[in-house]
């Protein structure tokens, strides 16, 4: 079967950093994304990750491990405005029809 | 250019109704899926169409949902005989292939009474 696990919820202060983890287990891969979900919005796609290690994107990076079936999303210098919903989003492999399946999503507040 | 768009944005409907949701994607995006989110929930895969393959069905709940591409463009949700439990936000998302990443319309809310 296909499964990815995220946090339900975290909570980090303005200024600071945090670590949002992502495991999953598909059928095959081809790339893990991450998206960013503000509450009553559409998600916008922040990060793609298709080979291991860390791609950096100004305040955002994200890192992949293949063999751990293991991703995360960085976030540093927190702004109220990053409180939202992000979500792991990983593209399987031929055998799951290549389709992307979403994890739940991590309600992340940022707190003054 | 213009984002992916859905139609209609709000759509009330009574239980055993049929009803039809629009999505047009980005121009030239040869990638489309359908999701549904429940509230405070993540996206639940429903339909994939990419290029002229057949689609990927796999993610429809029942056979009371369906979906169509016509013209590699524009796609239509079609949900038979409403239940409640439909009630959610139907999104749409479009990508230029389909290792690329999707781009998201505003969704359509629908509510079933």
């Amino acid at each position: 079967g296909q499964n990815i696990d995220q946090p339900t919820e975290m909570t980090a202060t303005e200024g600071a950093i945090v670590q949002i983890n992502c495991t999953y287990q598909t059928s095959g891969f081809n790339g893990l994304f991450w998206y960013q979900q503000h509450a009553g919005e559409a998600p916008t796609f922040l990060s793609y990750n298709v080979l291991d290690g860390l791609e950096e994107k100004g305040r955002f990076s994200s890192f992949l491990s293949r063999s751990k079936g293991y991703s995360y999303l960085l976030l540093k210098e927190l702004q109220m405005k990053d409180s939202a919903s992000y979500l792991c989003a990983v593209r399987g492999g031929y055998t799951g029809g290549f389709k992307t399946i979403f994890g739940a999503g991590t309600r992340l507040f940022v707190k003054a | 250019g213009a984002g992916v768009s859905q139609s209609p944005s709000n759509k009330v409907t009574e239980k055993g109704k049929d009803v039809e949701l629009r999505c047009d994607p980005i121009s030239g995006h040869t990638a489309l899926y359908w999701y549904r989110q429940s509230l405070g929930q993540g996206l639940e895969f429903l339909i994939y169409f990419q290029g002229n393959s057949a689609p990927d069905k796999s993610g429809l709940p029942s056979d009371r949902f369906s979906a169509e591409r016509t013209g590699g463009s524009v796609s239509t949700l079609t949900i038979q005989r409403t239940q409640q439990e439909d009630s959610a936000v139907y999104l749409c998302a479009s990508s230029s292939g389909g290792y690329n990443e999707q781009f998201f319309g505003p969704g359509t809310r629908l509510t079933v009474l």
